[in-house]
């Protein structure tokens, strides 16, 4: 069974551009969350998306936003970058709310 | 207001012996927890979760201790090997819907087990 798989696995933006990363979570799961990790902060929760509807959203600006597809793929878009959103974003999927988030590898985030 | 807090950044031990890694909330909303290793360049990989109603879940060489009283939470790695050297991160959820859905990630202990 193919495990959650996000593309790119990195990127290079600068200032100012905005981004968009993709996410195709294991088949048959139909919530999809997204994480920040930084060195400082840790794994911060973005937002999570069941059944094309957001769920549940963290602590980040409006430039931070995503959506999920009918297939349950998602993406997350970032705008107006900063230097400070350089970060590896990972996207994780669950068949049910109890049941454990499996992670993908991430897309690696740096901005000039 | 960290509300997943893993005290101990990193943790050495030798081949054989038991890796214990600690992790304490603050939130009393939280009833499952969940175990995940990361290597780098890689995602998180899930280890092994507990529910609140129980206070013991055993997964081959890994066991999770969790004590509601004093909202703390243990992992058991017995014998370590090299192999477990990782960084390992703890996290909790709660029920009842909305936000308590989510994931609060601890910061994380890197565990060496040297041969």
């Amino acid at each position: 069974k193919a495990g959650v798989t996000q593309t790119p696995r990195y990127l290079i933006k600068t200032r100012g551009q905005q981004v968009t990363l993709s996410c195709s979570p294991i088949s048959g799961h139909r919530s999809v969350s997204w994480y920040q990790q930084t060195p400082g902060q840790g794994l911060q929760f973005l937002f999570e998306y069941f059944s094309e509807t957001q769920r549940n959203k963290g602590n980040f600006p409006g430039r931070f936003s995503g959506r999920q597809f009918s297939n349950s793929r998602s993406e997350m878009n970032v705008s107006t970058l900063e230097l400070g959103d350089s970060a590896l974003y990972l996207c994780a999927s669950r068949a049910s709310s109890n049941q454990p988030q499996h992670f993908g590898d991430g897309t690696r985030l740096s901005i000039l | 207001d960290q509300q997943v807090k893993q005290n101990s950044p990193s943790l050495s031990v030798q081949e054989g012996r038991i890796s214990i890694l600690n992790c304490d909330y603050t939130n009393s909303m939280f009833d499952y927890f969940l175990w995940y290793k990361k290597y780098p360049a890689e995602g998180p990989t899930f280890l092994i979760s507990i529910s609140s109603i129980k206070d013991k879940n055993e997964d081959g060489r890994f066991t999770v201790f969790l004590n509601k009283s004093a909202k703390h939470l243990s992992l058991h790695i017995v014998p370590s090997q090299p192999g477990d050297s990782a960084v390992y991160f703890c996290a909790a959820s709660g029920a009842g819907g909305g936000s308590n859905y989510k994931l609060t990630f601890g910061k994380g202990t890197l565990l060496t087990v040297n041969p």
